[in-house]
């Protein structure tokens, strides 16, 4: 089936280091890839997506490449900020014969922690 | 962005009483909407998927009579956990799906059963 690993955290950094979180995939299918970001107290947001392979997803200064021979979609910014501490989850939505029935596969989650 | 809610935010029940939780689209409709529970320090698992006017689909392991899904109208999906034992005590999420790969997710509902 489906999977999606994510890098352990929790994950500490100073503001304005750059930020890596490994993503790797397996899947069945063509599936699309996900990051999500979880601010506390509030609900599951989408930071980025990429449909297909070699596909960019970018948004507030995060960026992931969707690299189907490595099956990876790693999470990177290159400058953080204490606003950006959240839980940051990788997902898969995989595409049964072409079609997507939005269901998710998510990694389990990396804590961010940003000081000023 | 799209809004959806959850209310309870948390509830705690006693042993063997039911729980619902209503997750609702605010400013779009959804025929999908899917329920997830999530533990402490783990990713979110898919319980199950709702369909407006139709049974919902459970995964595999999800007992259907334990957890019972409605989804009566086109912004309104409930979750009933029916007598509820203390292993139910999660953190409950749902979202909203508005087009083919965009769910919008609720805040989540704390359920703690004593």
């Amino acid at each position: 089936g489906d999977s999606v690993t994510q890098m352990e955290g929790p994950v500490t950094l100073s503001e304005e280091a750059f930020l890596t979180i490994n993503c790797t995939y397996t899947a069945t299918g063509y599936p699309s890839l996900f990051w999500y970001v979880q601010y506390p107290g509030e609900g599951l947001q989408l930071l980025l997506k990429a449909t297909k392979a070699d596909d960019k997803g970018s948004n507030k200064g995060f960026e992931a490449t969707y690299r189907k021979e490595t099956t990876s979609f790693h999470l990177e910014k290159g400058s953080v900020q204490v606003s950006d501490s959240a839980v940051y989850f990788c997902a898969l939505s995989d595409r049964a014969g072409g079609t997507s029935y939005g269901k998710l596969t998510f990694g389990q989650g990396t804590i961010l922690t940003v000081h000023p | 962005g799209a809004v959806v809610s959850q209310h309870p935010s948390r509830v705690i029940c006693k042993s063997g009483t039911s729980v619902k939780i209503e997750c609702r689209s605010l400013d779009f409709q959804a025929t999908t909407m899917f329920w997830y529970r999530q533990f402490p320090k783990q990713s979110l698992m898919l319980m199950a998927t709702s369909n407006e006017g139709s049974k919902a689909t459970y995964e595999q392991g999800v007992e259907k009579d334990k957890f019972l899904i409605n989804h009566a109208s086109l912004t309104l999906s409930t979750l009933t956990v029916t007598s509820a034992h203390p292993e139910d005590s999660s953190f409950y999420i749902c979202s909203a799906l508005l087009a083919e790969e965009t769910q919008y997710f609720g805040p989540g509902t704390r359920l703690l059963v004593l």
